[in-house]
């Protein structure tokens, strides 16, 4: 079975330009996660998506947002990017939402590159 | 509010030594507890989790951490680590109420030498 997938895998862009980051979940797994990992850190919870709801939010700005579609799928957009936008993004999903005994499968992540 | 401290930002070890990986948490409520790896430009894989019952738990790869509910730590262990374990290791908290956040340290970066 497929794992977690994200595209693309790298990305350059400028500041203050717009980004659309991909996911697409573990098959039968209907909650998606986003996390934002700047490098020398541990991942930051940016959003948790379940049954194309909005579940969670982390300590993010107004300029993040995301969605799921009804295939599970997610996606995860920034607009006028900072140079501080720069991390591994991440993606994990999981069965279920609001069940927070089971692990999260993550993909390898989409590495943005703001010049 | 939870938080995690990985007490170490690195450890350096030589091959087929023990190595111990700390980590602290802090809570108001009873949480569950998971340490993952993370290899170079990869994502993040779990290692063992702490859901409730005993103490020790068993992981992949050799790996055992234990809980320690009194000192609020739940230190990664493991008694003979090889080349292939270098990598980063994240610990990680979550709400037994429920919920969506999980919360991670920053990270302890195991470098093993030959």
């Amino acid at each position: 079975d497929a794992g977690v997938t994200q595209s693309p895998t790298h990305l350059i862009k400028t500041r203050g330009q717009q980004v659309t980051l991909r996911c697409s979940p573990i098959s039968g797994h209907k909650s998606v996660s986003w996390y934002q990992q700047v490098l020398g850190q541990g991942p930051q919870f940016i959003f948790q998506y379940y049954e194309k709801e909005e579940r969670g939010r982390g300590n993010f700005p107004d300029r993040f947002s995301a969605r799921q579609f009804p295939n599970y799928s997610s996606e995860l957009n920034v607009n006028a990017l900072l140079l501080g936008d720069s991390a591994l993004y991440l993606c994990a999903s999981s069965l279920e939402q609001g069940m927070s005994n089971q692990p999260q499968h993550f993909g390898d992540g989409t590495r943005l590159s703001i010049l | 509010a939870q938080s995690v401290t990985q007490l170490d930002s690195q450890v350096p070890v030589f091959e087929e030594a023990p190595v111990e990986l700390r980590c602290n948490y802090s809570s108001s409520v009873s949480v569950y507890l998971f340490w993952y790896v993370q290899y170079p430009n990869q994502g993040l894989q779990l290692l063992l989790k702490y859901l409730s019952g005993s103490t020790l738990v068993k992981g992949i790869n050799g790996f055992e951490a234990e809980f320690n509910k009194s000192q609020t730590s739940f230190h990664l262990r493991k008694p003979s680590v090889h080349i292939s374990d270098t990598a980063e290791y994240f610990c990680a908290v979550s709400d037994q109420g429920g919920g969506f956040k999980t919360i991670f340290g920053a990270g302890t970066r195991l470098f093993v030498k030959a």
